[in-house]
């Protein structure tokens, strides 16, 4: 079946470092992808998106490409900031409607 | 309302009871979804309504679980005979249209504790 799988956590960060999470899914039909970022104390929220290959999905300074040849959506950000810290959720779409979720990253950006 | 409201926020139930909780989805969102999320997993797909009609409860773990959206707004997840195993937090989540193209508003969740 449809499955996502994302690095596990914890990943701790000073500020400025560079981030990348990695997230693979499996290949089945032509999904869309998604990272959704949930703050302390808040719902899930969508990051960024992707609805085929090659797109480049972006927000907040962070970047995922859909690779359909290596099957991975992989999260960058440049220089993270303290307020980044979150628990970050990768995701594919199956059917038009339903989502696969990773386990999720906690991400800790020290100052 | 402004996004996804859930309610209770937490509940916690002794082992045997019956719980009921709330979704009030944003206004006018056709597609509603719900989830559960296990402590240190992803959330997992329930069961998904198209306004008033459930379209799909794939996901529902046992026959103790029942959802409804009987107009198509206001969706309650009920779960009887609780168990332990159902300690999770359940996840609502609204959507303009349901397709591919349509993102998914979560609300805050309720946190389950059966004991």
């Amino acid at each position: 079946g449809d499955s996502v799988t994302q690095m596990e956590g914890p990943v701790t960060l000073s500020e400025e470092a560079f981030l990348t999470i990695n997230c693979t899914y499996t290949a089945t039909g032509y999904p869309s992808l998604f990272w959704y970022v949930q703050y302390p104390g808040e719902g899930l929220q969508l990051l960024l998106k992707a609805t085929k290959a090659d797109d480049k999905g972006s927000n907040k300074g962070f970047e995922a490409t859909y690779r359909k040849e290596t099957t991975s959506f992989h999260l960058e950000k440049g220089s993270v900031q303290v307020s980044d810290s979150a628990v970050y959720f990768c995701a594919r779409g199956g059917s038009n409607y339903k989502l696969t979720f990773g386990k999720g990253t906690l991400l800790t950006v020290n100052p | 309302g402004a996004g996804v409201s859930q309610s209770p926020r937490y509940k916690v139930a002794k082992r045997g009871q019956d719980v009921a909780l709330r979704c009030d989805p944003i206004s006018g969102h056709v597609s509603l979804f719900w989830y559960q999320q296990a402590l240190g997993q992803g959330p997992e797909f329930l069961t998904y309504f198209q306004n008033e009609a459930q379209l799909d409860k794939s996901g529902l773990p046992s026959d103790r679980f029942f959802a409804e959206r009987p107009e198509g707004s206001v969706s309650t997840l009920k779960i009887q005979r609780t168990q332990q195993e159902d300690s999770a937090v359940y996840l609502c989540a609204s959507s303009l249209a349901g397709g591919r193209d349509s993102p998914l508003h979560f609300g805050n969740g309720t946190r389950l504790t059966v004991t």
